[in-house]
């Protein structure tokens, strides 16, 4: 009964270095989220994919990049990390993009020193 | 573009009184609505949402949400507040057309005291 399962979830990163969150679900949805948490801020959406092969920018796409090779499987690199991007994120999928429920996984927490 | 505001960082109650969290959304157009909650180092779990049809929504852990097309709210609230319900709440909003992911609100920390 895994659901949506992140990792890593803490990482410190330098600036300037590269990293790749993975996520992965075993419900056979075919929409996945990228979400970041800052605190205050909600979450904001960064990208989105509405199946294999099919990405989309969100709010704050910058700094980012997907891919979704495969129905489970939805990782977000980081290339040249910044201290802005410091943060909790959260990986998501569901059935129906807009009216489903979103599942969630735990969260991964990133700093960048 | 759709937005969502939740106007109190923190809602304080005792234990066994009613509580409220407030939501108000923006939408061109038909709303879909949600309520999440988070607990201390997890992810966000559904625990409502508004399609259409009646505007009192029932939830999980009793709590229900109502929805005011006048007033573009919708209020979480439940009868008791329990102890065990003190974590971070967020809403969220999307369009009735279903193409648009969740937009969701800063989030609400509640807060029951024993």
């Amino acid at each position: 009964n895994a659901g949506v399962t992140q990792t890593p979830k803490f990482r410190i990163l330098k600036i300037g270095q590269s990293m790749t969150l993975q996520c992965t679900q075993d419900m056979n949805h075919n929409y996945m989220y990228w979400y970041r948490q800052d605190p205050g801020m909600g979450l904001k959406l960064i990208y989105y994919s509405v199946g294999a092969g099919i990405t989309d920018k969100g709010e704050v796409p910058n700094g980012y990049n997907v891919s979704r090779s495969t129905t489970e499987d939805f990782p977000l690199r980081l290339e040249l990390a910044a201290p802005s991007q410091t943060s909790v994120y959260f990986c998501a999928s569901n059935e129906r993009v807009g009216t489903g429920e979103l599942f969630f996984g735990e969260g991964s927490r990133l700093t960048v020193l | 573009a759709q937005s969502v505001a939740q106007p109190e960082d923190q809602v304080n109650v005792a234990e066994g009184n009613p509580l409220t969290v407030k939501c108000t959304y923006s939408v061109s157009g038909n709303p879909y609505l949600f309520w999440y909650v988070q607990y201390p180092n997890r992810g966000l779990q559904f625990l409502l949402k508004y399609i259409t049809g009646d505007n009192l929504v029932k939830g999980s852990y009793g709590f229900e949400a109502e929805f005011n097309k006048s007033q573009t709210s919708f209020h979480l609230k439940k009868p008791s507040a329990l102890v065990s319900d003190s974590a971070l709440y967020f809403c969220a909003v999307s369009l009735d057309t279903g193409r648009r992911a969740l937009t969701f609100g800063s989030g609400t920390r509640l807060q029951v005291q024993p």
